[in-house]
């Protein structure tokens, strides 16, 4: 089944505790990115990868970093969360930036 | 820079009576514009998109969006809406440049439907 996974799909931690969310596609897509949806604020872009190696920042990305090592993996990484950064966190990915966009199944983080 | 606006946060329709979410854009050059679907505690789900051609576009779950350049709008309609399309839609746009151009989201209009 063509899908983009996400983990883990809650988180609760600390103010300052380095933390990691995973992001994997099997659909061999070219194009990634991350969202964070707030109320009122809908999705802002916080990073974004045409390609392995090929990284960007979107609308957000303070506080944030990525890496695309390999072409099915789009981690997020968070070196030290505050709590503004409590959220939601999607992933997506499409075959090229102007297709439509597969969105992962979304990750609740808390930052206490 | 690109901007979307959904200028109704909720939109209330009778089961049954036709239904528009509006949206309007705002890009630098020729617009690619998508609608999107996020069902409670779901991500989002493609409805569909506008890249070229035809400025009706027809999408799944029987929505459609028209595509008006002068009014820089693309309204997501449904002749006869369900309950089951209660849900949270979100329009979004980037421009047809290359490289880097990021999908800039709006900030979503809550649709619900009334049996």
């Amino acid at each position: 089944e063509a899908q983009v996974t996400q983990n883990p799909r809650y988180l609760i931690t600390v103010t300052g505790k380095k933390l990691t969310v995973t992001c994997s596609q099997n659909m061999n897509h070219e194009y990634m990115s991350w969202y964070r949806q707030d109320p009122g604020l809908g999705l802002r872009q916080i990073y974004y990868s045409m390609n392995v190696e090929v990284t960007d920042k979107g609308d957000v990305p303070e506080g944030y970093k990525v890496s695309r090592k390999e072409k099915r993996n789009f981690p997020l990484i968070l070196e030290s969360p505050s709590p503004n950064q409590t959220s939601l966190y999607f992933c997506a990915s499409a075959s090229e930036p102007y297709n439509e966009q597969f969105f992962g199944p979304g990750t609740r983080l808390t930052v206490l | 820079a690109q901007s979307v606006a959904q200028p109704e946060d909720q939109v209330n329709v009778a089961e049954g009576n036709p239904l528009t979410v509006k949206c309007t854009y705002s890009v630098s050059g020729n617009p690619y514009l998508f609608w999107y679907v996020q069902y409670p505690n779901r991500g989002l789900q493609f409805l569909l998109k506008y890249i070229t051609g035809d400025n009706l576009v027809k999408g799944s779950y029987g929505f459609e969006a028209e595509f008006n350049k002068s009014q820089t709008s693309f309204h997501l309609k449904k002749p006869s809406a369900l309950v089951s399309d209660s849900a949270l839609y979100f329009c979004a746009v980037r421009w047809d440049g290359a490289g880097n151009t990021p999908l800039v989201f709006g900030k979503g209009t809550r649709l619900s439907v009334i049996a």
